[in-house]
């Protein structure tokens, strides 16, 4: 079965430190997403990317930044971290040629 | 104005019941719909999708659509304590991105 997976699940970090969350992908999708969970919003999109070398900004990009060095991994990286950046971050795959995403466990991050 | 809009945001039903949750799209452009399940602790996961106007039934669960109206249902039977979960719908243009609506909560009382 397709299998995605977080690093780390559960991340405290400082105000203004640097965080990276971790993705790592066995299903050889092209595409991957990194989207964040608050209660009454759903999952917004921050960041994508449609291959290896490849990011693109998604609807709330502001404070973050993306990487994806590889076809497996996609790096979410928060240079200054701020507490309202506290949230729940999912990282999902997608096949180009279907529009299913699958989903690693998530990473509950808060910023104190 | 979100694009995707879910009703309602949280429904209890008695185990063995039928569950119906909703969704209105704003936007004519969506062509494809899916309900995706979340389970607490866990990543959405996708449940069915639903293309064409019509039913499309998967076991207990089917999913209508209306493109007219841009109304997108689910429908659960004989609900479980299982089916207890965040239900999402998801609305793309067909570019590999998904609109997501915020969700409704079910609970499955036994």
């Amino acid at each position: 079965e397709a299998a995605v997976t977080q690093s780390p699940r559960n991340k405290v970090a400082v105000t203004g430190g640097k965080v990276t969350l971790s993705c790592n992908q066995t299903n050889n999708h092209n595409n991957m997403y990194w989207y964040r969970q608050d209660t009454g919003h759903g999952l917004r999109l921050i960041h994508y990317s449609y291959g290896a070398g490849s990011t693109e900004k998604g609807d709330i990009p502001d404070g973050y930044k993306a990487s994806r060095p590889s076809q497996e991994n996609f790096s979410l990286i928060l240079e200054l971290a701020t507490p309202s950046q506290t949230s729940v971050y999912f990282c999902a795959s997608g096949d180009a040629r279907q529009y299913e995403q699958y989903f690693g466990p998530g990473t509950r991050l808060t910023v104190l | 104005q979100q694009k995707v809009q879910q009703s309602p945001e949280s429904l209890s039903v008695p185990e063995g019941g039928m569950a119906s949750l909703n969704c209105t799209s704003s936007d004519r452009n969506f062509q494809y719909f899916w309900w995706y399940r979340q389970h607490s602790g866990e990543g959405p996961k996708a449940l069915m999708s639903i293309f064409s106007d019509g039913d499309k039934k998967e076991g207990r669960f089917t999913a209508h659509l209306n493109k007219a109206s841009l109304h997108v249902s689910l429908h659960i039977r004989d609900s479980q304590p299982s089916d207890s979960a965040l239900y999402f719908c998801a609305a793309s243009e067909g570019n590999y991105q998904l609109i997501w609506g915020s969700g409704t909560k079910l609970i499955i009382k036994p």
